[in-house]
């Protein structure tokens, strides 16, 4: 079965400045799919990122990027020039083929406070 | 823009009724989803659906089961509601597989 680790229950980090929030899944599977979702305070989930498991090249979204290094199976995000809406729960996901359909498994979560 | 709307945004049920948490996509996605969030454990997969009256059991299925009569309806049921499942439900669709899960705003229920 796919585990999904986010080891970081909270963080901090104040506007304008940069933070990176850890992710590390594991999987046999050699085709699948990464993901980074928001869940900003009684919102609703948002996808920030996605990322192809067959590229190399990392995803970047704005001031949203990836590190992603598949052979240690890491897919960290990093926000730079923080901004008070950054303020959320963010989830890494991993997700994988089932038949014609798609599972994700996500990881526990990390709770980001930007700050003045 | 994907809409996906669930029928309540909170609900307080008692022990033992049967509950149904109803959720509607409007751009005719193949695929949807029902996952429970709880404080600590993320996410979690109740049940899925990859077509019209198709339905696979997701890693908590235990206590649930699902309906999907139309494309654009899947139906989460709890047949005789517990104490332990009080939680945050979410709903979620999606086209493609692979591609993005656009997710409703959850009903919290809670069982008393």
């Amino acid at each position: 079965a796919q585990t999904v680790t986010q080891s970081q229950p909270e963080m901090s980090v104040q506007e304008a400045e940069t933070v990176t929030l850890s992710c590390t899944y594991d999987t046999s599977e050699s085709n699948y799919y990464l993901f980074w979702y928001k869940q900003p305070p009684s919102r609703q989930m948002i996808l920030v990122i996605r990322q192809e498991a067959y590229k190399q090249q990392n995803a970047t979204e704005n001031r949203f990027s990836v590190n992603f290094q598949k052979a240690a199976k890491s897919f960290s995000l990093k926000i730079s020039d923080s901004q008070l809406g950054d303020t959320a729960m963010y989830f890494c996901a991993f997700m994988k083929w089932v038949g014609t359909a798609s599972k994700l498994t996500f990881g526990t979560g990390t709770r980001l406070q930007v700050t003045l | 823009d994907v809409k996906v709307t669930q029928s309540s945004r909170y609900l307080v049920k008692r022990t033992g009724e049967k509950v149904f948490l109803e959720c509607v996509q409007d751009m005719d996605h193949e695929n949807m989803f029902w996952y429970r969030q709880d404080p600590g454990l993320g996410l979690r997969l109740i049940y899925f659906s990859y077509d019209v009256k198709m339905k696979e059991k997701g890693d908590i299925p235990e206590g649930y089961s699902v309906s999907r009569e139309k494309k654009e309806r899947f139906s989460l049921i709890l047949e005789s509601a517990s104490t332990n499942q009080t939680s945050m439900y979410l709903c979620a669709s999606s086209l493609i597989p692979g591609y993005e899960q656009y997710f409703g705003p959850g009903t919290r229920l809670t069982v008393t």
